[in-house]
């Protein structure tokens, strides 16, 4: 089965720094993995997706990700960060060798506060 | 192109009474799944409609069921309501174009429907 870990419930991080949001995989085939954001009283806004290829994925407002297979680790990141990425961040997962099941597994959800 | 679409916003029932919501797909898009948001389970899937037909289910009760219309337009309906319903309910439609390979096709998530049973 396949499964998603965020281990920190709460990130916090000053305006301008760096910012990431971890997430750890679990599939028995190849992984394709998501990172959705949250913002209050709003649904999930997609940021990002790994299909395969480069490890560093690029999406949306400035965000990427680093896959790593080893680690089973798909780290959410940007360079230097704004008081409006506070917010509610997901990461999730399908798994290729579940074709009779096409949902999304998410991850608990990673709070990002960014103090100015 | 406008976004997934979900109605009512919001939603106040009492136990025992049932609720339908509505979601409608990103234009051309032919797969809906719902999900059920709580700050205890997190975000769970609940069913996933293609072609009018249920693909996928989760671990739901029977309480819980859905429909597909022919314009991919897709409802969710919960019968006998109870406390532990409460939650943001989450509609996501995917493209799904032949020749793609499906876990590569992105979800797009609506607003939800807040509902609050008391």
């Amino acid at each position: 089965a396949q499964s998603v870990a965020q281990p920190e419930d709460q990130v916090n991080v000053a305006e301008g720094n760096p910012l990431t949001v971890k997430c750890t995989y679990s599939v028995s085939g190849n992984p394709y993995l998501f990172w959705y954001v949250q913002y209050p009283n709003r649904g999930l806004q997609f940021l990002l997706k790994y299909i395969t290829g480069d490890n560093l994925v690029k999406g949306s407002y400035g965000f990427e990700a680093e896959f790593n297979k080893s680690q089973t680790s798909f780290h959410l990141k940007k360079p230097s960060a704004l008081v409006s990425d506070s917010a509610l961040y997901f990461c999730a997962v399908r798994d290729e060798g579940s074709a009779g099941r096409r949902a999304l597994t998410f991850g608990s959800g990673t709070r990002l506060q960014v103090q100015p | 192109k406008a976004g997934v679409t979900q109605t009512p916003r919001y939603l106040i029932k009492t136990r025992g009474q049932q609720v339908t919501l509505s979601c409608s797909p990103i234009s051309g898009h032919r797969s809906v799944s719902w999900y059920q948001q709580t700050p205890g389970q997190g975000l769970q899937f609940l069913f996933e409609y293609f072609s009018e037909t249920q693909r996928n289910k989760g671990n739901f009760p029977g309480r819980f069921s859905g429909r597909q219309f022919s314009n991919s337009r897709s409802e969710m309906n919960v019968s006998t309501l109870e406390l532990g319903d409460s939650a943001l309910y989450l509609c996501a439609s995917s493209l799904e174009l032949a020749g793609v390979i499906w876990p590569t096709d992105t979800q797009y998530f609506g607003p939800g429907t807040r509902l609050t049973v008391l």
